[in-house]
C-alpha cells in the first residue's frame, strides 16, 4: 500500500493567516492527489482534487501544489469557518490510501 | 445536485454481518461515469478506504477487507450496499457512502458523500 504521510499532525494559526499543509506519498502518485476538509461530526467534503484543481464552490482562498510524491495545500487567509481536519488522499493505486489527517485549530 | 443516505443497524453483534445501504437521489447511480464507494472513520480516528462499485458490477476492494467485504448495486432502487462480514469491536465506526467521480488526467475523487451512519459492534 502507498503510505501517506501528513505534516503537521496539529496546528494553531489565527484568523488572517496564510497556512500550508503539507502530504508526502511513499512512492510516486503523479497528480493523483486529493484534499478534503472534515469539520467535526459531519462528513469530509472534496476540496482539490489531481493535486491541484479546486471543487466546484470551494472558496479560491484554498490551493494545492505538487506533483511526484510531495504536495501541499494552502489557505491563504484563514477564515473561522477554515478550522478543521484535513486529510490528504492518493488515488494512483488501490487502496486508496489517507493521510492521517491535520487538525488545523484557532489561535 | 446529488444526495446520498446512508441506512441500516447502528449496533450489530460480534461475528455476525454489517449490513448498510446508501440510497442515491438527484442522480442516477447507472451514469457510466462514477463509481459508488463505502469509506469508514473509527471514532477520533482517520479515513479508511473500504471499496467502490461501478453499476455494471465490477467492484475494487481495500486488500486488508477484501476478504470479508462485499459492495453490490441496485440501479432498480438506486441504491448500493455493503456487507461485512464477521465484525468484531475494531469495525465499529462512521461508515460513509460517496459518489466516485473519475478523470483520466487527474485521477479519482469522491465529491459527494452521505452524512455517515455510526455502526457499534458489541453484544
Amino acid at each position: 500500500d502507498i503510505q501517506m504521510t501528513q505534516s503537521p499532525s496539529s496546528l494553531s494559526a489565527p484568523v488572517g493567516d496564510r497556512v500550508t499543509i503539507t502530504c508526502r506519498a511513499s512512492q510516486t502518485i503523479s497528480v493523483y492527489l486529493n484534499w478534503y476538509q472534515q469539520k467535526p461530526g459531519k462528513a469530509p467534503e472534496l476540496l482539490i482534487f489531481g493535486a491541484s484543481s479546486l471543487h466546484g464552490g470551494v472558496p479560491s482562498r484554498f490551493s494545492g501544489s505538487g506533483s511526484g510524491t510531495d504536495f501541499t495545500l494552502t489557505i491563504s487567509s484563514l477564515q473561522p469557518e477554515d478550522f478543521a481536519t484535513y486529510y490528504c488522499q492518493q488515488t494512483y493505486s488501490s487502496p486508496y490510501t489517507f493521510g492521517r489527517g491535520t487538525r488545523l485549530e484557532i489561535k | 445536485q446529488v444526495h446520498l443516505q446512508e441506512s441500516g443497524p447502528g449496533l450489530v453483534k460480534p461475528s455476525e454481518t454489517l449490513s448498510l445501504s446508501c440510497t442515491v437521489s438527484g442522480g442516477s447511480i447507472s451514469n457510466s461515469s462514477h463509481y459508488w464507494g463505502w469509506i469508514r472513520q473509527p471514532p477520533g480516528k482517520g479515513l479508511e478506504w473500504i471499496g467502490n462499485i461501478h453499476y455494471s458490477g465490477t467492484a475494487y476492494y481495500n486488500p486488508s477487507l477484501s476478504s470479508r467485504v462485499t459492495i453490490s448495486v441496485d440501479t432498480s432502487k438506486n441504491q448500493f450496499s455493503l456487507k461485512v462480514r464477521s465484525v468484531t469491536a475494531a469495525d465499529t465506526a462512521v461508515y460513509y457512502c460517496g459518489r466516485d467521480s473519475m478523470n483520466k488526467w487527474l485521477g479519482r475523487q469522491t465529491d459527494f458523500w452521505g452524512q455517515g451512519t455510526l455502526v457499534t459492534v458489541s453484544s
